[in-house]
């Protein structure tokens, strides 16, 4: 039982480059979640989803795309790239209602630098 | 706008010492607090979760409070350890109208000295 994985570790990029960002889950957890954490600030929900083919907006979504084609994956993509990106990603997922006193499990982040 | 507030920012104390962490919060509707800890270069782990009506919770030396009234939670750590050394993060989740919202804390840094 892995639980939750993330694919890359780390990655630089170019401005105006793009990637896409692996999240995978063992758990058969419905919600999926992609947040940033920068210094100085609390962790920023980007997207989410509460089930395979749904996605939604959080705080932070602007210049990030989401898919979740398969339950267990969920992919956050970045089209152009920009130096404001600078910041370590965390997936996380959980079982059922979002946010309802339901334990979310993190990744161990991906570190992206975007020069 | 919600708020969650931690201090202190930054802490150091000798191993087997007992420490407590606050977290003042500003959310509304409030729906649970949680305690995260997350050690540098991982993902956030959870420690506890407590509801409006619990008050304290437990998980092995780590014990959270919640006064909902003052909207204040605290972390005591009994007896820490070297292993305790990460960031602390209070988040606390709204419960409005549709989906929940969890507000996280910046943290704070314990760093336990041998």
């Amino acid at each position: 039982n892995a639980g939750v994985t993330q694919t890359p570790k780390f990655r630089v990029l170019k401005t105006g480059q793009s990637m896409t960002l692996l999240c995978a889950q063992d758990m058969n957890h419905e919600y999926m979640y992609w947040y940033r954490q920068d210094p100085g600030m609390g962790l920023r929900l980007i997207h989410y989803s509460v089930g395979e083919g749904t996605t939604a907006k959080g705080e932070v979504p602007d210049g990030y795309n989401v898919s979740r084609l398969k339950k267990q994956n969920f992919l956050l993509g970045l089209e152009s790239a920009a130096p404001s990106q600078t910041s370590v990603y965390f997936c996380a997922s959980s079982y059922g209602f979002r946010g309802g006193g339901e334990t979310q499990y993190f990744g161990p982040g991906t570190r992206l630098l975007v020069l | 706008k919600n708020q969650v507030e931690q201090s202190p920012q930054s802490l150091i104390i000798l191993e087997g010492k007992n420490c407590t962490l606050q977290c003042n919060y500003t959310v509304s509707p409030f729906s649970n607090l949680r305690w995260y800890k997350q050690d540098t270069g991982r993902g956030p782990v959870s420690l506890t979760i407590m509801t409006f009506s619990e008050n304290t919770k437990s998980n092995g030396r780590y014990t959270a409070t919640l006064d909902a009234d003052t909207k204040q939670s605290s972390l005591h750590i009994t007896a820490s350890q070297l292993s305790d050394s990460a960031s602390y993060i209070c988040v606390v989740s709204d419960k409005g109208f549709g989906n929940e919202k969890l507000t996280f804390g910046t943290g704070t840094r314990l760093t336990i000295i041998p």
